[in-house]
């Protein structure tokens, strides 16, 4: 299947300070990739589409000046968490889909990143 | 109503055990069906994809669209304790954006 790579895959930081995590598709393109946030036994929160080269598109309720998104090429997205605080501590998960699968739905997920805001 | 429902468990089996995993749904216009399983702290696995209704099966594990019910399974067979994991499933409509929409999954625990 195809692979998504997510890195770092745990952060603890300093509350005030930002923190960038990757996304990369490793042997497809992704035309178009998606965030996610996932509480303790709770599903996935999708927080925003980001497609290559264009803005990303946020869910409501999502603060589009704390989660910057930025999709620059068909392999790799990035979530910058910026000024960071505890509410923020959470699982964060990325997918892409393959452009070729792109009416399908069919998602393939990176590893997650733990946040850790102290 | 959500538009899936998932009962999140636990469901505890013991080892060998035929499992089975089921989410509801109200958008008759899903058409694309996906069971994902998700190990603690890791991101989610797609297992099983189905389009439209009808059976799927690979290896020891089937997923089930009934449409006409709005009603989705996966089953497991001859269960194994590597298969303890929380198993999510997701569903699609075509048109749009396409992006799914996940039920809150089920906690599996099968024990030896």
């Amino acid at each position: 299947g195809a692979v998504v790579s997510q890195h770092p895959s745990w952060v603890i930081c300093k509350s005030g300070t930002s923190v960038k995590i990757e996304c990369r598709s490793l042997d497809f393109q992704a035309t178009t990739m998606f965030w996610y946030r996932q509480f303790p036994k709770q599903s996935l929160m999708l927080m925003a589409t980001s497609n290559e080269g264009s803005k990303a598109t946020y869910e409501q309720g999502v603060e589009k000046d704390k989660f910057l998104i930025n999709h620059a090429s068909l392999t790799l997205s990035t979530l910058t968490v910026t000024s960071a605080h505890p509410e923020d501590s959470s699982f964060y998960i990325c997918s892409a889909r393959e452009s070729v699968r792109m009416n399908t739905g069919e998602l393939f997920f990176g590893e997650g990143s733990r946040l850790t805001v102290l | 109503q959500k538009e899936v429902e998932q009962d999140p468990g636990p469901l505890s089996v013991p080892e060998g055990a035929i499992v089975s995993l089921n989410c509801t749904y109200s958008n008759s216009a899903f058409q694309y069906f996906m069971w994902y399983r998700q190990y603690s702290r890791k991101g989610p696995e797609l297992l099983m994809y189905t389009y439209s209704s009808g059976n799927k099966e690979d290896g020891r594990f089937t997923a089930q669209v009934d449409k006409s019910s709005k009603y989705i399974s996966l089953f497991i067979r001859d269960s194994q304790p590597s298969d303890s994991a929380t198993y999510l499933c997701a569903m699609s409509a075509s048109g749009g954006s396409y992006i799914p929409t996940f039920g809150r999954g089920t906690s599996l625990i099968v024990h030896p």
